[in-house]
């Protein structure tokens, strides 16, 4: 079964920082990787996906997402971060050809303005 | 844009009630799913359907919980009884035939157990 680790629990921010968030997996077979976010009071929705291709992916409001087979890490970056990026944060993995994902314990992200 | 439909959006019940969720996954998808997400953590699979069929409640409390997709359209989650520590966010997604892992989540229903 596979499992997914995110670092950092909580992180805090100021405007205009550069953010990165660490996630690394679990599995010995080829997955589908994904970060969600949960704005607050909101249900959760898709950041940011990487099915195969360029390992660099990118997703909405800036966001993107590096895939390293090799560490298999999925880590989620953004240059420059806005006081409405204040979100809960999740890295999630789906076993290629399975159904289902399999989430991480989410990253609570508050920027300060 | 199709959404996931839940209800109710907010539940308080006395420990040892019953409590019952429902879900509409967005039209045509095949698969849908029940989550937990306890405070502070990520959500967890409780039950997966394909269609009207149960594929995995491996992580299901089956003693007090039971789900359902009797016509393969819309679900119910129940609890009962409940305990203090089923507390949480359930939370129902759908996904359609492609099989990729991408799920489209509901806002949840949030349970309080007093």
């Amino acid at each position: 079964a596979q499992s997914v680790s995110q670092h950092n629990h909580h992180v805090i921010l100021s405007e205009a920082a550069s953010l990165e968030l660490g996630c690394n997996y679990s599995y010995g077979g080829t997955v589908n990787l994904f970060w969600y976010v949960q704005y607050p009071g909101q249900h959760l929705q898709l950041l940011l996906k990487y099915f195969s291709g360029d390992p660099l992916v990118k997703g909405i409001k800036g966001f993107e997402a590096e895939f390293i087979k090799s560490k298999f890490s999925f880590n989620l970056r953004k240059p420059s971060v806005q006081w409405s990026d204040t979100a809960e944060y999740f890295c999630a993995v789906n076993a290629r050809g399975a159904d289902g994902l399999t989430f991480g314990k989410g990253t609570h992200l508050i920027i300060q303005p | 844009e199709a959404e996931v439909a839940q209800s109710p959006r907010y539940k308080i019940t006395e420990k040892s009630q019953a409590v019952a969720f429902w879900c509409d996954p967005i039209s045509g998808h095949a698969t849908l799913y029940w989550y937990r997400q306890i405070l502070g953590q990520g959500p967890e699979l409780l039950v997966q359907f394909q269609d009207e069929s149960v594929v995995d409640d491996s992580q299901l409390p089956k003693d007090r919980f039971s789900a359902e997709r009797l016509k393969g359209v819309d679900s119910t989650l129940k609890i009962q009884p409940a305990e203090l520590g089923d507390s949480a966010m359930y939370l129902c997604a759908s996904s359609g035939r492609t099989n990729t892992g991408e799920l489209f989540f509901g806002e949840g229903s949030r349970l309080t157990v007093l």
